[in-house]
């Protein structure tokens, strides 16, 4: 069965600090993998995607994530972050085909420090 | 606002009422998503649309809930019976699919959702 895996509940880091946010997949098939915010009273908002080629993948305010197949991971990393990203990030799965649904983890909360 | 609406974004209700929430996606997508999210949680897949078609619909959609999409437009999804587990946030969102395959290969736009609290 398809699986999402956030192991860190909630994240606090100093502004101005690298964030790394972890998530691990389990899934049978080739997958499609994302990476959503959510603040608090708004919608869920696409970071990033994943679906082929270069493994490492680059997003909106200034997120990457890396697909790592041998270690079915696909961790959520920005150099420094900004007050701004205050907010809970999901990482998510998607089938390659037959249907278009997408399976979540739990997320992360991530603080950030003044 | 050309986003992913929807309504109403609060509704409050007591134990063994129907509800009935609205979503108005992205005017050209053709597929439309329902998922609910309870507190500490990510969101879970409850059904999708493609055009007025239901094409899959999870098992979390118990005899009680009912979606439709007559027009391919905008969708309703009704909670018959409510009860206190149906508690939670509501999401839809949209995308617009050109292949055939049927894989998650475009962005899904999410709605704010809409907060239910059974009493």
């Amino acid at each position: 069965a398809q699986s999402v895996t956030q192991p860190d509940i909630h994240i606090t880091v100093s502004e101005g600090a690298s964030l790394e946010l972890r998530c691990n997949y389990s899934y049978g098939a080739t997958p499609y993998l994302f990476w959503y915010v959510q603040s608090p009273g708004q919608g869920l908002q696409l970071l990033l995607k994943y679906f082929s080629g270069d493994t490492l993948v680059q997003g909106i305010k200034g997120f990457e994530a890396e697909f790592k197949r041998s270690q079915s991971s696909f961790n959520l990393r920005k150099p420094s972050v900004h007050w701004s990203d205050a907010a809970e990030y999901f990482c998510a799965v998607g089938r390659y085909s037959s249907a278009s649904k997408i399976i979540f983890g739990s997320g992360t909360r991530l603080s950030i420090r003044p | 606002d050309t986003g992913v609406s929807q309504n109403p974004r609060h509704k409050i209700t007591k134990r063994g009422q129907n509800v009935t929430f609205r979503c108005d996606p992205i005017s050209e997508h053709n597929r439309l998503y329902w998922y609910r999210q309870t507190l500490g949680q990510g969101p879970e897949f409850l059904t999708y649309f493609q055009n007025e078609a239901q094409l899959e619909k999870s098992r979390l959609l118990s005899d009680r809930f009912s979606a439709e999409r007559p027009k391919g437009s905008f969708s309703t999804l009704e909670i018959q019976r409510t009860e206190q587990g149906d508690s939670a946030m509501y999401l839809c969102a949209s995308s617009l699919e050109l292949g055939t395959s049927g894989g998650a290969h475009n962005e899904q736009f999410f709605g704010p959702g809409t907060r239910l609290t059974v009493l």
